[in-house]
């Protein structure tokens, strides 16, 4: 089975501190995402990242940055929390579309986070 | 830009009987997939079925079944024979040129025994 890790499910940080949030996957995916997830807003992409050290902006970047150093692991980083990020961030990793079998997004368990 | 709404943000269905989730999506794109996701209350999203739009047939996956209706852009889930365990949040999600998943805002299913 596709096991997609997340570094914390519940995590606590101050406003104004670097928060980093680490996601790890062992299937071998070339896709990346992290999205965040609010009540009524469904989820929204932050950021995916296609292969190692590539990234690109989704749709809610602001305030974000990620970091995909090896093909496993990918990375997303507050540079400096605000209140306003306090949510709950999902990791999801894929195959690329070409690469045939069942293509579909698998999600770890997500991590609440709250900014105080 | 490709949007899905799902217009029933709360459901609720008793044991054993069937419950269908609607999901409408706009594209202009003519290959894509759809999804439905669930969410139980344990907050791991898994995969419930995919669609791949250049499929007639409609996708099942034992008590889950959707209808894709390709021209009304409407992917709809059937849950049949309801069980306690199918209580979460479900959410549809489209898939397109740009690999990237739009969801819905969710449906909150509640099984009742």
């Amino acid at each position: 089975d596709v096991k997609v890790t997340q570094s914390s499910r519940y995590l606590v940080k101050r406003t104004g501190e670097k928060v980093f949030l680490e996601c790890v996957q062992d299937m071998d995916h070339e896709n990346m995402f992290w999205y965040r997830q609010d009540p009524g807003l469904g989820l929204r992409l932050i950021y995916f990242s296609y292969d190692v050290k590539m990234k690109e902006k989704g749709d809610i970047p602001e305030g974000y940055s990620v970091s995909r150093e090896k093909k496993e692991r990918f990375s997303l980083i507050l540079e400096s929390a605000s209140t306003n990020q306090t949510s709950m961030y999902l990791c999801a990793s894929s195959t690329r579309r070409t690469s045939g079998g069942l293509y579909t997004q698998y999600f770890g368990p997500g991590t609440r986070l709250t900014v105080l | 830009a490709q949007t899905v709404t799902q217009s029933q943000p709360e459901m609720s269905v008793q044991e054993a009987e069937t419950v269908t989730l609607s999901c409408t999506y706009d594209t202009s794109e003519n290959n894509y997939y759809l999804f439905w996701y669930k969410q139980p209350p344990s907050r791991q999203m898994i995969l419930v079925i995919r669609q791949e739009a250049y499929k007639q047939q409609n996708a099942t996956e034992n008590r889950f079944s959707v209808n894709f209706q390709k021209a009304a852009k409407s992917f709809s889930l059937k849950i049949s024979d309801s069980q306690l365990g199918d209580t979460a949040m479900y959410f549809c999600a489209f898939d397109g040129a740009t690999n990237k998943l739009i969801f819905g805002t969710g449906t909150l299913l509640a099984v009742q025994p």
